[in-house]
Formats: structure tokens, sequence, C-alpha cells
């Protein structure tokens, strides 16, 4: 069975810190690796990787995969109130009957001012 | 705009009665999604589907039953054999070529 854990289950931050969040993963046909942020409703999209070592940069925000440790860091730099969210990984595989995303439990991030 | 709806985006329901969730695309995406999620967790697979008339069961499709009559649209039957039914559900969507999904707005089902 496709697993996908994340670490911390949640964190406290003051507003300007740096956070650094864990996603490792066991999975079959391993297609993608996608970081979601999630704050009242539907999960919105952060990083899509699928290549080793290839840093993915969106303002404050970066993230990087290593597909030999099967491992991803989401990394949030100057955090602002507005970064408070639950942010997901998930993980695309290939199957018999096409793909699918396996989610982690999420890491409940809320910054203070 | 293109986009996934999910409706309604609040649904109350007594025990033991089946409900239907509906969701529906315009993006022309061929694989549709429903996952459910409960407090303090990730997202859990239900069911997918890749092509019409053809659906795949997920991590915890026991209690619930789809269809795949038309590409846009992916209904979601709860029935009265799943224990514990209320819960935020998620419905998405994945174009055969591309990487990115795109999910709705989700519906919160409350059993009572």
């Amino acid at each position: 069975e496709d697993k996908v854990v994340q670490s911390p289950l949640s964190l406290v931050v003051h507003e300007g810190d740096t956070v650094t969040l864990n996603c490792s993963y066991e999975v079959t046909n391993f297609r993608s690796l996608l970081w979601y942020k999630q704050e009242k409703k539907a999960p919105t999209f952060l990083f899509m990787l699928t290549s080793s070592g290839i840093e993915k940069k969106s303002g404050r925000l970066s993230s990087i995969l290593d597909k030999k440790e099967l491992f991803s860091i989401l990394n949030i730099t100057a955090t602002q109130t507005g970064d408070s969210a639950v942010y997901l990984c998930a993980v695309e595989a290939e199957t018999g009957g096409g793909n699918k995303l396996t989610f982690g439990t999420g890491t409940q991030l809320k910054v203070e001012l | 705009d293109g986009g996934i709806t999910q409706s309604p985006k609040y649904l109350f329901r007594k025990e033991g009665q089946n409900v239907t969730l509906s969701c529906e695309q315009n993006l022309n995406h061929d694989a549709m999604y429903w996952y459910r999620q409960d407090p303090g967790q990730g997202l859990r697979l239900i069911y997918y589907s890749q092509i019409v008339n053809d659906f795949q069961k997920g991590d915890i499709a026991e209690g619930y039953s789809v269809s795949r009559e038309k590409k846009e649209s992916f209904p979601l039957t709860v029935t009265s054999a799943q224990k514990n039914p209320t819960a935020f559900y998620l419905c998405a969507s994945k174009a055969r070529t591309t990487y990115g999904y795109t999910f709705g707005s989700g519906t919160r089902l409350t059993v009572v």
C-alpha cells in the first residue's frame, strides 16, 4: 500500500521565522510529488516535483525532492500570519486503473505575531 | 470559466439514508476522483475513474458507490452501509496529459 508520512504534525512559529516541513513516501510506480496549502476548503496547489535535486521556488516558498531517499521538504522563509494553514504532501503513482494521488495527514502550521 | 462544481456545499441527512453528492467539471478532464477528509487528517481516496463507464476502488471504498456515465460527471453515493459518513468530501479531476489536479470546493456532509 502506498504511504506518505509528513512531519511535524503541527508547528507554531512567530512571524519572520523560517520553517521546514517534511514529507517521506513509499509508493510503487512513482510519478510525481505535490505540495498543497489548505486553509478552509479545497487544497490550493503549490508545487509539483518530478526530478531529484531541482528546487522549485515561488516567492518565499521553495521545495525540493530526493528520489533516492524518498523525501521532500517544503521551506517557507520570513513567515507571515497568512501562511497559517495545513500543508499537504501528496504522491502520484501509476496503477493498473490509472494514476492516483495518496496524501499525507498534513502539517498544521500556525504563525503568530 | 472552467472548473469543478460540487453541490451542495452543506448537506444534512438522517442516519440510515443514502445520499448522493454531485461533482461536475467542464475542463474536459479524463480522470475524476473522490476524497474524504476527517478533522485533523489528510485526504483519503474513495473512488477514481480514468474514463467513462470505468472506475476503481480507492483505499476506503466500503459504504460508497459511484458512476461515470458522462465524462463531465462523477456522482458519489454515500450508502447506509458507511459507518461514519460525517466528513468533508472533495472531488478532483485531471487531464490525461498533464500532471495538475483541480479540486472542487467540497461538500460537508453531516449525518444526524
